[in-house]
Order: structure tokens, then C-alpha cells, then sequence
């Protein structure tokens, strides 16, 4: 059964380095999305993409953040110079068409020391 | 930012018995949608909801949207161990890559 995928699956960091979280959404889908769930907290929504472009974008998404689809296949998040609390776990979702079912990936658990 | 009352916060179960949960909003969705998540996990669809009224089943799952379209409620019938886990349901406003927005979760222990 296809499924997301995402690495790393753990990213230990500095506070001010830059990460690059990485996506494979499933293949035959066209929205994609990055949301965060801090310890024992509910997840909470970040991006939303599609075509090239972000459709929209949450509070938390602030200049720092970044997202792209550099190929066919892949969709990163970029964090250009992260803060302590920047840590959390990373989750992408992809949604096929005539669907409100996002599928989520395993997550990327970042720590930023 | 949107509310999503979930309850109740946790349930300790004993195998066998069916478990029942909900979640409330202050205002409608169009789609609703029911994750679980394992320790260390990404939520994993259960089932989604997207008609007002409807009842849907999933194996021992059984989801429904609320009429008001402002809730919706999961049971689990004849729990077992693998159940255990955090389950959260998800509102979506039914727009083409429209957010979720999630509830803050039902952590499930199930006792053998």
C-alpha cells in the first residue's frame, strides 16, 4: 500500500542552524501539507501546497520557514535558522484529488539543542 | 484559532470492552476525520465522515458526524491491546486543500 515517507526520522541541531526536513508524498497526489506536533501536544497545521505554490499558511509559518517541491518526488521543509523551541515532531501529509483524506508520514523528530 | 474539544482526555479499559469518544467544535465542519497515533508515530486515517448524520464502520470502528455538523463521535467495539494508542479526531472545512484541524486526543490504554 503506498505511504508517506519522511527522513530523517530524528535531526538533532543547533539553535540558529539551518534543517531540511524531507518528504516523499504518495505518488498519484497533488496537495501536500507540513504540520507539528510538540510533546504531548495536538498536531497543529503549518503549510498547505500545491502546483508550486503555497496555498496557505498558518501563525506558526512565519519568515523562517520554507517549503518546496524540488522534483517529481520530494517536498522539503527548510528551517533556516532554528530556535529551542523549533523542537517538536515533523509531520508531511498528501491528499489525492476528490479527497479530504490527508495521509501522514512516520514524522521527523527535530531537536534543536 | 479553531477549537476541537476532545474528550475524554484518557480512558484505562479493560480488553473486551467498547469505548466510546467525542469531539465537539464551536463551529461546523464539512468533513470529519478520526487518526490514531502509536507512540513515535504519524497519525494513521482511520475514517472520515462527510455527510451530517452519517454512520460509518471500519472493522470494530464506528464514526459518526454529528447533525449539527459541529461533532462527531468514535466508538470502539470489543477493544483489544493493539488498540492502545492517542486518538485524535480532525475537522476539515471541506475546501480543496483545506487544513486540519485537530482535537487534542484521547489516550487509550487497553489492560488484558
Amino acid at each position: 500500500e503506498p505511504e508517506v515517507t519522511q527522513t530523517p526520522s530524528h535531526q538533532v541541531t543547533q539553535m540558529g542552524q539551518e534543517v531540511i526536513l524531507r518528504c516523499v508524498p504518495i505518488s498519484n497526489h497533488l496537495y501536500f501539507y507540513w504540520y507539528r506536533q510538540i510533546l504531548g501536544q495536538k498536531v497543529e497545521f503549518l503549510v498547505s501546497f500545491y502546483n508550486n505554490e503555497i496555498s496557505e499558511k498558518s501563525e506558526i509559518f512565519d519568515d523562517q520557514f520554507s517549503v518546496e517541491r524540488p522534483d517529481g518526488s520530494n517536498f522539503t521543509l527548510k528551517i533556516r535558522s532554528t530556535k529551542l523551541e523549533d523542537s517538536a515532531m515533523y509531520f508531511c501529509a498528501s491528499e489525492g484529488e476528490n479527497s479530504y483524506e490527508q495521509y501522514f508520514g512516520p514524522g521527523t523528530r527535530l531537536t534543536v539543542t | 484559532g479553531q477549537q476541537l474539544n476532545q474528550s475524554p482526555q484518557s480512558m484505562f479499559i479493560q480488553e473486551g470492552e467498547d469505548v466510546s469518544m467525542n469531539c465537539t467544535s464551536s463551529s461546523i465542519f464539512n468533513t470529519w476525520l478520526w487518526y490514531k497515533q502509536d507512540p513515535g508515530e504519524g497519525p494513521v486515517l482511520l475514517i472520515a465522515l462527510y455527510k451530517a448524520g452519517e454512520l460509518t464502520s471500519n472493522g470494530r470502528l464506528t464514526a459518526q458526524f454529528g447533525i449539527t455538523r459541529k461533532d462527531s463521535f468514535l466508538n470502539i467495539s470489543a477493544s483489544i491491546p493493539s488498540d492502545v494508542g492517542i486518538y485524535f479526531c480532525a475537522g476539515h472545512r471541506g475546501s480543496t486543500l483545506g487544513r486540519l484541524y485537530f482535537g487534542r486526543g484521547t489516550q487509550l490504554t487497553v489492560w488484558p
